[in-house]
């Protein structure tokens, strides 16, 4: 039982380059989310998805796409990259299908360096 | 979701003192989770509080939900350097777990 798995664990762009971040779980968490740290910001969430087929913006989803294609998977798009997208993005899933009284199991985190 | 506010941002201690750090918000709350983040680590769950007044113990770690359900606090009693982190308190509202800036524990062995 891996938990929670990102891919990268590092990664460095360039300005206007596209990437996907990779989340899976293996707990058949029907929620799953995405968050970035920033120094001195705590953690913000991106999107969320309360399961397969259904997702929804966050507290700061500018320039992110999700889909959520299957109950394992949760990629986190950057379509063109930019210099405040520099950051530490968390994926989390939760038991249940809405987050209410379930913890957030959180990935190892994907740290990311946009030139 | 709503706006939960942690103070203070960091607290350097001396091994074997207290610790606490507070987040508040401006509205009643429906429930708060507690994180802690090792340096380089990623967020762990510690606990989560729904009712009013709620007191939760573990170990040397004290969780308090205020009375209003505006406020909340974790205590840690004579700190060790294994507590180092970022301590951080979330608020569920609907779909959304939303967190406060977090409290950067710092210990002096």
């Amino acid at each position: 039982n891996a938990g929670v798995t990102q891919t990268p664990k590092f990664q460095v762009l360039k300005t206007g380059q596209s990437m996907t971040l990779q989340c899976a779980q293996d707990m058949n968490h029907e929620y799953m989310s995405w968050y970035r740290q920033d120094p001195g910001m705590g953690l913000r969430l991106i999107h969320y998805s309360v399961g397969a087929g259904i997702t929804d913006q966050g507290e700061v989803p500018n320039g992110y796409n999700v889909s959520r294609s299957t109950t394992e998977d949760f990629p986190l798009r950057l379509l063109s990259a930019a210099p405040s997208q520099t950051s530490v993005y968390f994926c989390a899933s939760s038991t249940g299908q809405a987050i209410g009284g379930g913890k957030l199991f959180f990935g190892s985190g994907t740290q990311l360096s946009v030139l | 979701g709503q706006q939960v506010m942690q103070i203070p941002q960091y607290q350097h201690v001396q091994e074997g003192e207290d610790f606490t750090t507070y987040c508040n918000s401006s509205t009643t709350l429906s429930n708060i989770q507690w994180y802690k983040q090792r340096p380089g680590g990623h967020p762990v769950f510690l606990i989560q509080l729904v009712k009013s007044g709620e007191v939760k113990k573990q170990k040397r770690l004290t969780f308090q939900f205020g009375e209003a359900k505006k406020n909340s606090s974790l205590h840690i009693t004579a700190t060790q350097t294994t507590d180092v982190g970022t301590y951080f308190c979330g608020n569920n509202a609907g779909n959304m777990l939303t967190f406060g800036g977090g409290t950067r524990l710092m210990v002096k062995p």
